[in-house]
């Protein structure tokens, strides 16, 4: 059974940093695109980033309103993807979800992060 | 950025009767190399994860009951429930993975009449 698990979410003040992380189990890691995605309170999905498979180039995409404050990184050794948050401004308080592959095929339960002061 | 763009914001559907979901991309997500539409239907349940339904267009995922359908290519696509039952009470999501940034519809809220 697929499983993705995220965790590092809480509560971070604006200018601040927060790294998540989303462990996966039940298929083959090292092989996975992984997406994140995050839903702010009450409002609908919205695609943040990506990271390809090594086999693919490893390359990282990232949407516009988070290119050069979030980065995405992965290590397969502990079949785990990460994403790092810096600069953290109120809109970015949101649940974030991690998925896998080219079109979303399955989804972590998402991790809660609150930016406040 | 495409833009997807999804109707009715929300519907009532009685059980047992046939659910439409439209959804349109500001331009078209047929990759022409594979003749595939690079497009995807999510449902959403109040405090779940979203779950992935149909893609390719018209891909129905394992698992998902025969009743979901999707069809449409290029930039109109459509989401049918054939017979509504309650378990579908849900909000519906279209996405586009044919460019980055890869858009979300604005999401659409289904539920009983």
């Amino acid at each position: 059974e697929v499983q993705l698990v995220e965790s590092g979410g809480g509560l971070a003040k604006p200018g601040g940093s927060l790294r998540l992380s989303c462990g996966g189990s039940g298929f083959i890691f090292s092989n996975a695109w992984l997406n994140w995605v995050r839903q702010a309170p009450g409002k609908g999905l919205e695609w943040i980033g990506r990271i390809k498979s090594k086999p693919d180039g490893g390359t990282t995409e990232y949407s516009a309103p988070v290119k050069g404050r979030f980065v995405i990184s992965r290590d397969d050794s502990k079949n785990t993807v990460y994403l790092q948050m810096d600069s953290l401004t109120t809109e970015d308080t949101a649940v974030y979800y991690c998925s896998t592959g080219l079109y979303f095929d399955f989804w972590g339960q998402g991790a809660l992060v609150t930016v406040s002061s | 950025d495409i833009v997807m763009t999804q109707s009715p914001d929300s519907l009532a559907v009685s059980l047992g009767e046939r659910a439409t979901i439209n959804c349109k991309s500001s331009q078209s997500v047929l990759y022409s190399s594979n003749n595939k539409d690079y497009f995807a239907w999510f449902q959403q349940k109040p405090g779940q994860p979203p779950k992935l339904l149909i893609y390719w267009a018209t891909t129905r995922e394992s698992g998902v009951p025969d009743r979901f359908s999707g069809s449409g290519s290029g930039t109109d696509f459509t989401l049918t429930i054939s017979s509504l039952q309650a378990e579908d009470v849900a909000v519906y999501y279209c996405q586009q993975y044919y460019s980055n940034p890869y858009t979300f519809g604005q999401g659409t809220k289904l539920e009983i009449k």
